[in-house]
């Protein structure tokens, strides 16, 4: 079946330090991969997502690049704000499909 | 104003109470999703409608119903609200498409004493 799995959090920062979480899928064929954010007291928001394999999705200074020989879909970010502290879901929409699979969430907390 | 508008953000009800959250839409969309979402769990997905005449079921439709009203409007009911039901609810909307992107609500707390 489809599903994700990301790395468990919660995930501590100091103030640009570089980031990476990971996200690994299992799904047939070619689906496609998004990062979502929940900022505090939200709902959740698209940050990034990519479409078939190479393809390299950014926004806001973060960056995941679909493997598809990995099966994996990492975030990362070169120097984290504070402002970037949130919850991160990793997803995966398999072709055709209806609907979304989330990961469990990963929570970013970014110390000044 | 929100795009996507959930109401009651917040409720605290008794085990065996009838409860309804609302959400709204001013987006246009025809694809409408429910999600709870549970700490460790993710979002897992309850309803989802993409058009008024056409309601189908997620991987947790059980204990819940939906009713969609309008193109605009998507309701997700608790007949008889149990414990385990206590959880942030999620609206979502969609334009479609494999890659289509989904615009929250703000989410709905739900406490179930």
């Amino acid at each position: 079946g489809n599903s994700v799995t990301q790395m468990e959090g919660p995930v501590t920062l100091s103030e640009e330090a570089f980031l990476t979480i990971n996200c690994t899928y299992t799904a047939t064929g070619y689906p496609s991969l998004f990062w979502y954010v929940q900022y505090p007291g939200e709902g959740l928001q698209l940050l990034l997502k990519a479409t078939k394999a190479d393809d390299k999705g950014s926004n806001k200074g973060f960056e995941a690049t679909y493997r598809k020989e990995t099966t994996s879909f990492h975030l990362e970010k070169g120097s984290v704000q504070v402002s970037d502290s949130a919850v991160y879901f990793c997803a995966l929409r398999k072709a055709g499909a209806n609907n979304l699979f989330f990961g469990t969430g990963t929570r970013l907390t970014v110390i000044p | 104003d929100a795009d996507v508008t959930q109401t009651p953000r917040n409720r605290i009800t008794k085990t065996g109470k009838r409860i309804m959250l609302e959400c709204s839409q001013t987006k246009g969309h025809d694809r409408m999703y429910w999600y709870r979402q549970d700490p460790g769990l993710g979002l897992r997905l309850i309803y989802y409608s993409f058009d008024v005449k056409d309601i189908n079921k997620g991987e947790i439709s059980d204990g819940y119903s939906v009713s969609r009203q309008a193109q605009a409007k998507f309701s997700l009911s608790l007949e008889s609200a149990i414990p385990n039901q206590t959880a942030l609810y999620f609206c979502a909307t969609s334009s479609g498409g494999s890659t289509g992107e989904l615009f929250f609500g703000e989410g709905s707390r739900l406490t179930v004493l």
